[in-house]
């Protein structure tokens, strides 16, 4: 496809559970963000990676959670320990230094995180 | 630490009336983002603001802005039902590309 994929797009974990959110970017985008969106409000940056290497990460809000892009392209969000305070949807977005749409942001469709 | 102000932060509007929606952010920044998000669905991009004074149009929407005054406008001309959605501006940083999202404006559009 040409758009941003994530899945799963629905999660529903137990308190205390781990979980794993995927994200395909778009072919040849080099950058890949995440952003958490909880309900009602604006998209919240979470990190950010250049190709492989994780450039800021300064918005995971605890150690719990961790972001990887091994090889450049597909990204996994990864939440350890999940609080209910982590319900939200977590969406991807990845962008192009070049053309004329250059470092515009694409979304994907989110995965909505419920934990109960 | 960049901050994104939207208002009104809910906008009822009449169908065939004209209303504006108002972006206001702290810092400097190289872009600003209009994006459409509908009810459990994603982000859809509107506009790209490059540069003071740029304005856009696209149907019903005319998106400008004004970087001296670090303001932005989004101005629905005739409204349609089918403009009913929450509207968000977001800005960037001249040193990174993380995006520094506003509240969003809920809009709905009656009869």
């Amino acid at each position: 496809g040409a758009g941003v994929s994530q899945s799963p797009r629905y999660k529903v974990a137990k308190r205390g559970q781990d979980v794993a959110l995927r994200c395909d970017p778009i072919s040849g985008h080099v950058s890949l963000f995440w952003y958490q969106q909880a309900l009602g409000q604006g998209p919240e940056f979470l990190t950010y990676f250049q190709n492989e290497a994780q450039l800021d990460k300064s918005g995971l809000p605890s150690d719990r959670f961790f972001a990887e892009r091994p090889e450049g392209s597909v990204s996994t969000l990864k939440i350890q320990r999940t609080q209910q305070e982590d319900s939200a949807v977590y969406l991807c977005a990845s962008s192009s230094p070049n053309g004329d749409r250059a470092y515009e942001q694409y979304f994907g469709p989110g995965t909505r995180l419920t934990v109960t | 630490e960049l901050k994104v102000e939207q208002n009104p932060l809910f906008l009822s509007m009449q169908e065939g009336k004209n209303y504006t929606i108002y972006c206001n952010y702290s810092t400097t920044s190289d872009r600003l983002y209009w994006y459409r998000q509908d009810p459990g669905k994603s982000l859809e991009s509107l506009f790209v603001l490059l540069s003071n004074g740029a304005v856009k149009q696209e149907g019903r929407l005319m998106a400008s802005l004004d970087t001296k005054a670090r303001l932005s406008t989004l101005h629905i001309t005739a409204a349609v039902h089918d403009l009913s959605a929450t509207y968000f501006c977001a800005v960037d940083t001249p040193y990174d590309y993380k995006l520094s999202f506003g509240a969003g404006t809920t809009v709905t559009v009656r009869a």
